[in-house]
């Protein structure tokens, strides 16, 4: 299958700082990226779902000044944690789906976002 | 909308012992069905998937699925488990619609007792 790249997996930041996480399709070109989030032991959670060039579409209860979703390229999607807090630590995980008749997205191997 | 239900929330099997975890979902139209594995602190491996065609499906690592439409499952299924099958199985159904969402049941996990 298709690899997408999520970096860094794991990252450590300060409360009230700003968290960047970068999810790449390496083999194929992902007109739309999706982005989740899981809790420990809970399931993933869409967050938003991002079309490059266009602005992402968030889940109902998703903060969109929060969680800011670029997707400027084909093969970059970004997800940056705004004035993160405790609360926001997760798991993040991305996916990307190819254009045409693709039937199936492509995770990303996840970060693990702590704040403290 | 698409949603999937998981009913166990964790199975216990003996090593060699058979496997199924159940796996029902709800979808308007012909659901594209995934099953997922994670283990602690790991992203997603896919096991398997079906599409359309042969309702059985064969995936990797000795696991099968079977799509029974008129009970809306896909229920996984191994015949013999191994200790390293221990992990949390996460059943998903993706739509056209959205962009090709792919939503995902709440999980099983897995423990495997020698």
């Amino acid at each position: 299958g298709a690899v997408v790249s999520q970096h860094p997996s794991r990252v450590i930041c300060k409360s009230g700082t700003s968290v960047k996480i970068e999810c790449r399709s390496l083999d194929f070109q992902a007109t739309t990226m999706f982005w989740y989030r899981q809790f420990p032991k809970q399931s993933l959670m869409l967050m938003a779902t991002s079309n490059e060039g266009s602005k992402a579409t968030y889940e109902q209860g998703v903060e969109k000044d929060k969680f800011l979703i670029n997707h400027a390229s084909l093969t970059l999607s970004t997800l940056t944690v705004t004035s993160a807090h405790p609360e926001d630590s997760s798991f993040y995980i991305c996916s990307g789906k190819a254009s045409g008749g693709a039937t199936e997205a492509f995770f990303g191997q996840g970060t693990r976002l702590t704040v403290v | 909308a698409q949603s999937v239900t998981q009913p166990d929330i964790h199975i216990t099997v003996s090593e060699g012992a058979s496997l199924e975890l159940r796996c029902n979902y709800s979808y308007g139209a012909t659901p594209y069905l995934f099953w997922y594995v994670q283990s602690p602190g790991q992203g997603l491996q896919l096991l398997l998937k079906y599409f359309s065609g042969d309702t059985l499906v064969q995936g990797i690592k000795g696991f099968e699925a079977e799509f029974k439409r008129s009970q809306s499952s896909f229920n996984l299924r191994k015949p013999s488990v191994h200790w390293s099958d221990a992990a949390e199985y996460f059943c998903a159904v993706g739509a056209l619609t959205g962009g090709f969402k792919t939503i995902f049941g709440a999980g099983t996990r897995l423990f495997v007792k020698a």
